[in-house]
């Protein structure tokens, strides 16, 4: 069965720390990744996505994940935090049908200190 | 462009009424879905479409249903309502796809908040 683990439910980091936030995912097959962020009151917004290729990718905001094919993980990491980074973080990964059925992780909620 | 649009953004509805929420995908999407938010259960899939067709459906009841016109905007309903429906109802599209390398990113609305009382 199709599944993705986020390791971390709440995280509380202060500015400038570095964030790495864990997911992984028990797919078969081609899988595509994607790390969603919803800002408090806001909407879904993506910040990265992996297809194929160069297995780091990077985001906006100065995210980026790294794409680990014998782990099973796409891990998100970013290396210096801001306080408006304050937000819930989302791994979703894809069968490689293409379709617009994304499975969630349980989520990531940041908190970071100013 | 504008992005996916829903409406209404916020109902309060009574149990055992139905509900319909609407979403107008990005122009050009042909694929969308339809997820529901919780606090306990998270963001879930509940179905796709595209042209006009269900391509996927998630694990929930019969009493939720969609359909998409031949524009691409969809319509989710919801029947006989229970309390544990209220919840973030959010609608995405994406574009087609030529292939499982090429891949297409998936949008959100900004979501229906629906209440049961």
């Amino acid at each position: 069965a199709q599944s993705v683990s986020q390791h971390n439910h709440h995280v509380i980091l202060s500015e400038a720390a570095s964030l790495e936030l864990g997911c992984n995912y028990s797919y078969g097959g081609t899988v595509n990744l994607f790390w969603y962020v919803q800002y408090p009151g806001q909407h879904l917004q993506l910040l990265l996505k992996y297809f194929s290729g160069d297995p780091l990718v990077k985001g906006i905001k100065g995210f980026e994940a790294e794409f680990i094919k014998s782990k099973f993980s796409f891990n998100l990491r970013k290396p210096s935090v801001q306080w408006s980074d304050t937000a819930e973080y989302f791994c979703a990964p894809r069968g490689s049908s293409n379709t617009g059925k994304l499975i969630f992780g349980q989520g990531t909620t940041l908190q970071v200190k100013p | 462009k504008a992005g996916v649009t829903q409406t209404p953004r916020y109902l309060i509805k009574t149990r055992g009424q139905q509900v319909t929420l609407s979403c107008s995908p990005i122009s050009g999407h042909r694929s969308v879905s339809w997820y529901q938010q919780t606090p306990g259960q998270g963001l879930q899939f509940l179905f796709e479409y595209f042209s006009e067709t269900q391509r996927n459906k998630g694990n929930f009841p019969g009493r939720f249903s969609g359909r998409q016109f031949s524009n691409s905007r969809s319509e989710m309903n919801v029947s006989t309502l229970e309390l544990g429906d209220s919840a973030l109802y959010l609608c995405a599209s994406s574009l087609p796809t030529l292939g499982p390398s090429s891949g297409n990113t998936i949008y959100f609305g900004e979501g229906s908040w629906l209440t049961v009382v």
